[in-house]
């Protein structure tokens, strides 16, 4: 089955820096990856996501990559700002649409 | 738009007791609805997949007899944890995914204390 690493584990930024979180796959079959903010408490929420044939999305802030020959994608936050202090999710949907496997999180901390 | 509900939100009870989560889909059609437990700074574990009008599929390890799933309608799946035990309390959250996308939606859990 699908096996989805994210790293760091923990991220600490200063208010108004960059964020970069990075997941790999090993299933060539999956072809979409959402990323999901996660707060205390909370659901995850869906934030941003890709398909396996683009490989690169924007949202004002919010950027991901994709790089399907090394399996790997990113999440790029700029200018970041305390509220984006939350648990980021990567996941991986292989083709079928049957489930999908999530990375094992990162925290993100922005200090003001 | 793309709004799941879970209701209750917190649920207290005691050792032996049932419990039903709600999961509701309010603007979209969830022909597949998904049940995962998330345990204090771990990533969400899925439990079962749901298709309306079927049986649940149950993740490995997931006792089906314990946690019963249902999913009547287009819009609402439940999970009843049948009696409940202290390592049953968890943070409990569904995902609905709407008919023919890729996308899933998530609740915003449920936190279950079993006493």
């Amino acid at each position: 089955g699908e096996n989805v690493e994210q790293h760091p584990s923990t991220l600490s930024v200063q208010e108004g820096d960059s964020a970069v979180i990075k997941c790999t796959y090993s299933d060539s079959a999956s072809n979409y990856f959402p990323w999901y903010k996660q707060e205390l408490g909370k659901g995850p929420q869906l934030i941003i996501d890709i398909r396996s044939n683009v490989g690169e999305k924007k949202d004002q802030r919010i950027a991901v990559t994709l790089n399907k020959t090394a399996k790997h994608f990113s999440l790029h936050i700029t200018e970041t700002q305390p509220e984006d202090s939350a648990v980021y999710f990567c996941a991986a949907l292989t083709g079928g649409y049957q489930k999908v496997t999530f990375g094992t999180g990162t925290k993100l901390q922005v200090i003001p | 738009g793309a709004v799941v509900s879970q209701h209750p939100s917190r649920v207290i009870c005691k050792s032996g007791t049932s419990v039903k989560i709600e999961c509701r889909s309010l603007d979209f059609q969830a022909t597949t609805m998904f049940w995962y437990r998330q345990f204090p700074k771990q990533s969400l574990m899925l439990m079962a997949t749901s298709n309306e009008g079927s049986k649940a599929t149950y993740e490995q390890g997931v006792e089906k007899d314990k946690f019963l799933i249902n999913h009547a309608s287009l819009t609402l799946s439940t999970l009843t944890v049948t009696s409940a035990h202290p390592e049953d309390s968890s943070f409990y959250i569904c995902s609905a995914r709407d008919s023919g996308g890729e996308t899933q939606y998530f609740g915003p859990g449920t936190r279950l204390l079993v006493l």
